[in-house]
């Protein structure tokens, strides 16, 4: 089946030591999101990349990167992670922008940060 | 700017009775609205969208959510609750350029037994 893959499921990592968080999908989607969310929050999205064109949210700290090396893979890097930034990141991709698109989510990464 | 707001954190309901979620939307245009629904630790998983072909939804697993423009709203709805259906559901709202997904801050489904 044709999914969003998303390794690993936990991360445990300490505080001010960089992560990489890894997503891939076999949809060939030309878009993929990264979402924060946070316990009992709503999920908030940190960038997207259309295509190889990053386009990141205006309040999206300077901490958190991405990567995006061919179609199916996508990295989130947190170049020094607080324990604020302890969460869920989710992983999504959407075949094209738009209204109308459907956003298909991977089971998400949850990170622990000591 | 878009948003969503869904009126109770939590919901609570019998086994077999009806399930109702509310959502309310604000928007600048003519709103795309999804709920998604999302099972401990897990993604999230698309239950239906909502795209003006039709203000009747039909979703997944028996849900349905009809759009009402004179009360901004896009309530989710269940005729039956199973347990299975406990779960966090989110609606959402496409942001005006189709970039983005705005969410709400969730409505967690308790079915009792």
């Amino acid at each position: 089946d044709a999914m969003v893959i998303q390794n690993p499921r936990y991360q445990v990592t300490q505080f001010g030591k960089p992560v990489t968080l890894s997503c891939s999908q076999t949809l060939n989607h030309n878009v993929m999101y990264w979402y924060q969310q946070k316990s009992s929050q709503a999920p908030k999205l940190l960038f997207h990349y259309y295509d190889k064109d990053f386009n990141n949210e205006a309040d999206t700290p300077d901490n958190f990167q991405s990567r995006r090396p061919n179609t199916s893979f996508c990295f989130l890097d947190i170049r020094s992670p607080g324990l604020g930034d302890a969460a869920m990141y989710l992983c999504a991709t959407s075949r094209d922008r738009g209204w109308v698109e459907t956003q298909y989510f991977g089971p998400g990464t949850r990170l622990l940060v000591l | 700017a878009q948003s969503v707001t869904q009126l109770g954190s939590h919901v609570s309901v019998s086994e077999g009775a009806l399930v109702l979620l509310r959502c309310n939307y604000s928007s600048s245009v003519p709103p795309y609205l999804f709920w998604y629904v999302q099972y401990p630790n897990q993604g999230l998983q698309l239950l239906l969208k909502y795209t003006s072909a039709a203000t009747l939804v039909k979703g997944i697993n028996g849900f349905e959510a009809e759009f009402k423009k004179s009360e901004t709203s896009f309530h989710l709805t269940k005729p039956s609750a199973h347990m299975s259906d406990a779960a966090e559901y989110f609606c959402a709202v496409s942001d005006v350029y189709g970039n983005k997904l705005v969410f709400g801050a969730g409505t967690i489904l308790r079915v009792k037994s």
